[in-house]
């Protein structure tokens, strides 16, 4: 029972254009929400987070949305770098599961130049 | 550099066998997690640990077992291993209070043969 669903496996963009990678989860008891980025042989690296009584949340050129009503959040980097080329991960934490993470099988960004 | 080590990088063994995976968790941070990442799919949470006292259990086989020790880091214990064992074993910390970011180790990629 997957409750955290990164339905893109990839995704390629164009370097300067903006990228959108997409997460929905079912579990309506989740309240927090995390995206990571994985680069090849590094450890997930954390990037932004989002609490459930926020509908976004702004860092530099990282955005995420969440809509409670679709159970679905959203990661909007602007503009899209070389750098940004990794594996992104949205994780999501509840009060039911101990507050322990539950992770998303990650989307892999491609930034073309 | 998440200031989180894990050792050793890679490990080949036979089914049957038994291997100990090493962290050491990032200065200051007193909560240690373990995760497994099969082929992809996203990370499954093994294990929490917080000041030597362990917090949570996770999809932990009972071939597993962890413990966190006096001076903070955490051994993984896998045994009676099978090829279905191998997969990148990662090691996390934080400082445990609630939705804190998790810091990652480079993890430890199992080949059981």
């Amino acid at each position: 029972d997957q409750q955290v669903k990164q339905n893109s496996p990839s995704l390629s963009v164009q370097e300067g254009r903006i990228s959108i990678l997409n997460c929905d989860y079912t579990n309506s008891m989740f309240d927090y929400f995390l995206w990571y980025k994985k680069y090849p042989a590094e450890g997930p690296t954390f990037l932004i987070s989002i609490s459930s009584i926020k509908d976004k949340n702004e860092d530099g050129r990282f955005t995420v949305f969440l809509n409670k009503s679709a159970k679905h959040l959203s990661l909007h980097i602007v503009p899209s770098q070389p750098g940004d080329s990794a594996v992104y991960f949205c994780a999501a934490s509840a009060v039911d599961s101990n507050y322990q993470l539950i992770w998303g099988a990650g989307t892999k960004l491609i930034i073309k130049p | 550099d998440s200031g989180v080590t894990q050792t050793p990088k890679h490990l080949i063994t036979a089914t049957g066998q038994r291997v100990t995976l090493r962290c050491s968790p990032r200065s200051g941070d007193l909560s240690v997690y373990w995760y497994q990442q099969s082929l992809d799919q996203g990370l499954q949470f093994l294990i929490q640990y917080y000041n030597g006292e362990e917090r949570a259990k996770g999809n932990i086989l009972e071939r597993f077992s962890a413990q966190q020790f006096p001076d903070l880091h955490s051994e993984l214990n896998l045994s009676s291993l099978e090829l279905g064992d191998s997969a990148l074993y990662f090691c996390a910390s934080s400082v445990g209070r609630l939705n804190s970011p998790l810091h990652f180790g480079n993890g430890t990629r199992l080949t059981v043969t």
